[in-house]
Parts: C-alpha cells; sequence; structure tokens
C-alpha cells in the first residue's frame, strides 16, 4: 500500500534562518507531488507541485522553493525565513489528475 | 475561473441529528468532485470522488450526492466522532490542480 511521510512534525525557527522540509512517497511511482500551505481559518493555498523529477511548478511568487530530487521525494526550502511563513505545511501525493489527495500529517512552522 | 462555495461554514448538531453540508461549485468541465475530512492539527483524508451528476457514494454514516452545479454530504445520525472540518474540492479536466473550498466546520455534541 502506497503511504506519505513528511517530516518533522513541528518547528519553531527564527526569523531569517533556513528552512527544509521533506515528504516522501512510498509504493508508488511517478507520483503527482504538492505543496500547500494552511493558515489558520483560511483554506489551502497551493505552493508548488511536480508531475515529475525535476520538473516543480510555482504556484504564488515567494521566498520559499521546492525541489524533487527523486521520483518519491519532494522538499520545500527557504534561505531566510519570513514571520508570515508561519503556518501548517502539507505535503500531498496523487496518482494522476481525477484522483484524490493522499495528504501528509503537515507540519507546523512558527517563525518567532 | 474554477470556484468552490461551502456552506455553512460551521454547523453544531447533537448526536444523532442528521443533517446536509452543501458545496456549490463552476468549473469548466468537470474531471473530479473530492470531499476530505480534516481533523485539527492533522492532514486532510480523503473520502469520496464523485465524476458526474447523478453520482452517490456512501462511507458509514456519510453519503455524497453531486449535480451540475453542487455537492452535498448528507450525514446521518451523527456521532461526536464525525466532528472535523469537511473540505471540498473540485479539478477541471486537464488541470493537474484542484479548487478547494474554505471547509465547514462541523461539531457533534453528545
Amino acid at each position: 500500500s502506497q503511504t506519505i511521510h513528511q517530516w518533522p512534525a513541528t518547528l519553531v525557527q527564527p526569523v531569517g534562518s533556513p528552512l527544509s522540509l521533506e515528504c516522501t512517497v512510498e509504493g508508488t511511482s511517478n507520483p503527482n507531488l504538492y505543496w500547500y500551505r494552511q493558515a489558520a481559518g483560511r483554506g489551502l493555498q497551493l505552493l508548488f507541485y511536480s508531475v515529475g523529477i525535476g520538473q516543480i511548478s510555482s504556484e504564488v511568487p515567494q521566498n520559499l522553493s521546492a525541489s524533487r530530487p527523486q521520483d518519491r521525494q519532494f522538499i520545500l526550502s527557504s534561505k531566510k525565513l519570513l514571520l508570515s511563513d508561519s503556518g501548517f505545511y502539507l505535503c500531498a501525493w496523487t496518482g494522476g489528475a481525477g484522483y484524490g489527495y493522499t495528504f501528509g500529517s503537515g507540519t507546523r512552522l512558527t517563525v518567532v | 475561473e474554477d470556484q468552490v462555495t461551502q456552506s455553512p461554514e460551521a454547523l453544531r448538531l447533537q448526536e444523532g441529528e442528521s443533517s446536509s453540508l452543501n458545496c456549490s461549485y463552476t468549473v469548466s468541465g468537470l474531471r473530479g468532485l473530492f470531499w476530505y475530512r480534516q481533523d485539527p492539527g492533522k492532514g486532510p483524508e480523503f473520502l469520496f470522488t464523485l465524476y458526474s451528476a447523478g453520482e452517490e457514494k456512501e462511507k458509514e454514516r456519510l453519503k455524497a450526492t453531486l449535480t451540475k452545479k453542487e455537492s452535498f454530504l448528507h450525514i446521518t445520525a451523527p456521532k461526536p466522532e464525525d466532528s472535523a472540518t469537511y473540505l471540498c474540492a473540485v479539478q477541471a479536466g486537464g488541470s493537474y490542480i484542484p479548487t478547494f473550498g474554505r471547509g465547514t466546520s462541523l461539531i457533534v455534541h453528545p
């Protein structure tokens, strides 16, 4: 069966520090991968998605970046965090268009 | 532009009191409509995919229905463990990206 792993679960980082969140999927190949952010009381905001290794599409211009170094690995990064980067970050995968997402357990990021 | 509106924003029910959540949508060529359940502090959990008007799917106390303009998530005789935020999303044909609604927060009191 397919599983998705996302870590860490919680993170407190100072303003200006770097960020690296990792997501891996097991039990499938060539998944579509996604990074979302969910702010308190707001909906899901798509940050990045990838349909293949090295293929990254950015939905929102900001100080975050994403990379897909391996087929089932998706990394969200920042060189310098801002206070506004605080939120709940979710990784998700799907087998293709028309299929529902499987979400990771999320990372609660607090920038202080 | 695809749009999804969920109502109500919040719903409080007594245990056993059946009700429905609404998801109204506009999309250019529906590929799929999705329902998710999200517990506080966790990632959303996939519930259903509906592909065409008239389709219905059930899971325990939940039943999802679909028309050309909206979807309903019917909750029959809810229990406190059904308390969660329910998210609706639509995906247009040819798109990898679904559009999510803001969700309905459901609280079921014992």
